[in-house]
């Protein structure tokens, strides 16, 4: 899976955006970009994958750059349980079934 | 929430003895996953498997074994434990190779 890169931490106040970067200037056109969050003490949660398009789900969007060497994940009204290490990774789906794979991913902090 | 439960939660044992962990979902799904976390290693593959009794090596096998004999259930089991083994493990079950992981809420393992 190509690398991607991630601000080591990031802090934002509740109830506001949060804009959550990653850059990935080697991505390939087939890959998928997919965003994990994980909250203190649990497993890692599935938010969002996408290919090309912006996508919106109940719990975030993401947007796409047309070059697609970068991605922002959106929360759109941050809330003190969005508190988490949020990671970005890339998958093509013509791969084998092996594990994703996690780099340091961002800490989210959330100011009250 | 995906049906994953990972048994015990907790557990405390000495080197050199026998621990098995077990993974069970009840979600049918194909592939499930065995990963460890470690402070500064993010989360690392250990085993996976895509069927019933088909399992491969992950990044960080050495030491580990693991059996799938039904599609529920993944066992990881470490022969002899070692204190560098002493982490935090999580299964994870997808629907299909390279669909999102869903992430169990892990098994701390401490090994004296």
């Amino acid at each position: 899976d190509a690398k991607t890169t991630q601000p080591n931490s990031m802090e934002s106040n509740e109830e506001e955006p949060v804009h959550l970067p990653c850059n990935h200037s080697t991505i390939s056109g087939t890959d998928y970009i997919h965003w994990y969050r994980q909250l203190p003490s649990q497993g890692p949660e599935y938010v969002i994958h996408g290919l090309t398009s912006n996508v919106n789900n109940r719990m975030a969007s993401l947007a796409i750059a047309e070059d697609r060497k970068s991605s922002t994940l959106i929360l759109h009204r941050a809330t003190l349980r969005d508190a988490a290490v949020y990671y970005c990774i890339l998958r093509d789906p013509g791969g084998g079934a092996d594990g994703l794979t996690f780099g340091k991913g961002t800490h989210l902090i959330i100011q009250p | 929430d995906a049906g994953i439960t990972q048994s015990p939660r907790h557990k405390v044992t000495e080197t050199g003895t026998p621990v098995t962990l077990r993974c069970h979902q009840t979600e049918n799904h194909r592939y499930m996953y065995w990963y460890r976390q470690d402070p500064g290693h993010g989360l690392r593959l250990i085993h996976y498997s895509y069927g019933v009794k088909d399992t491969d090596k992950g990044e960080v096998s050495d030491g580990y074994s693991v059996s799938r004999s039904k599609t529920e259930d993944f066992l990881l089991t470490l022969e002899s434990a070692t204190s560098s083994q002493t982490s935090v493990y999580f299964c994870a079950i997808s629907e299909r190779g390279r669909k999102p992981q869903h992430f169990g809420d892990g098994t701390r393992l401490s090994i004296l």
